[in-house]
């Protein structure tokens, strides 16, 4: 399967403190994009990374890819209760119309 | 602010009815996506369009789904006849050239 597994699946941390998500792969990519998801809402973009890039930031959020061990870290710094939500990471492995293979997502609970 | 918009927010209906959905994607947006979301089973892939063809509909239980798209402003997902099982909440993402895709809010469905 090509599909990218978030690690951990849940997270609950205090505000302020940083929440790192991790992602893994198994084929090659042409770009992973992270999405949060609120509940009963859609996902929402978050931030787009190509296989040549190897660190992106945006804001509070810093993501970075490892393509020879096929993994992908998000980082977000000084969290807020705001931050509640469900991560996914999506790889585009290139397939023609740019079809995402979406994880299984990290439940991050920001306690206040 | 362009957003995806999808039609209708929440559905009930019985076991054998026929269920369609709607979305209209983001103007200017060449491909759009159909998932299905569950506790279950996560996020899965049903269907994609790129410049309104169809490019793979594998995801999705062809003898009671079908996806469309009569123009470019509007995707269509019908089930018939539905089933307990497809129960779950219908996303619409429509995808911008660079690879990002922009969810709608879903359709949630209940079948009973």
């Amino acid at each position: 399967s090509q599909q990218g597994e978030e690690d951990p699946q849940a997270l609950s941390i205090q505000e302020g403190e940083n929440a790192t998500m991790n992602c893994s792969y198994k084929t090659s990519i042409n770009n992973l994009q992270w999405y949060r998801q609120n509940s009963g809402r859609g996902l929402v973009h978050l931030i787009l990374i190509r296989s040549n890039e190897r660190e992106k930031h945006s804001g509070r959020l810093r993501v970075t890819l490892d393509t020879s061990k096929k993994s992908s870290s998000l980082l977000i710094t000084a969290s807020r209760a705001a931050d509640t939500a469900s991560y996914f990471c999506a790889t585009d492995h290139n397939n023609a119309g740019n079809m995402l293979t979406f994880g299984g997502g990290t439940r991050l609970m920001v306690k206040p | 602010d362009a957003r995806v918009t999808q039609t209708p927010r929440h559905k009930v209906t019985e076991m054998g009815q026929e269920v369609t959905m709607r979305c209209q994607p983001i103007l200017g947006h060449n491909t759009v996506f159909w998932y299905r979301q569950t506790m279950m089973q996560g996020l899965e892939l049903l269907a994609y369009f790129r410049n309104r063809a169809p490019l793979d509909d594998s995801g999705m239980p062809k003898d009671r789904f079908s996806a469309e798209m009569p123009d470019a402003t509007l995707a269509t997902l019908k089930i018939q006849p539905s089933e307990p099982r497809d129960s779950a909440v219908y996303f619409c993402a429509s995808g911008s050239w660079s690879g990002e895709q922009y969810f709608g809010p879903g359709t949630r469905l209940t079948v009973t």
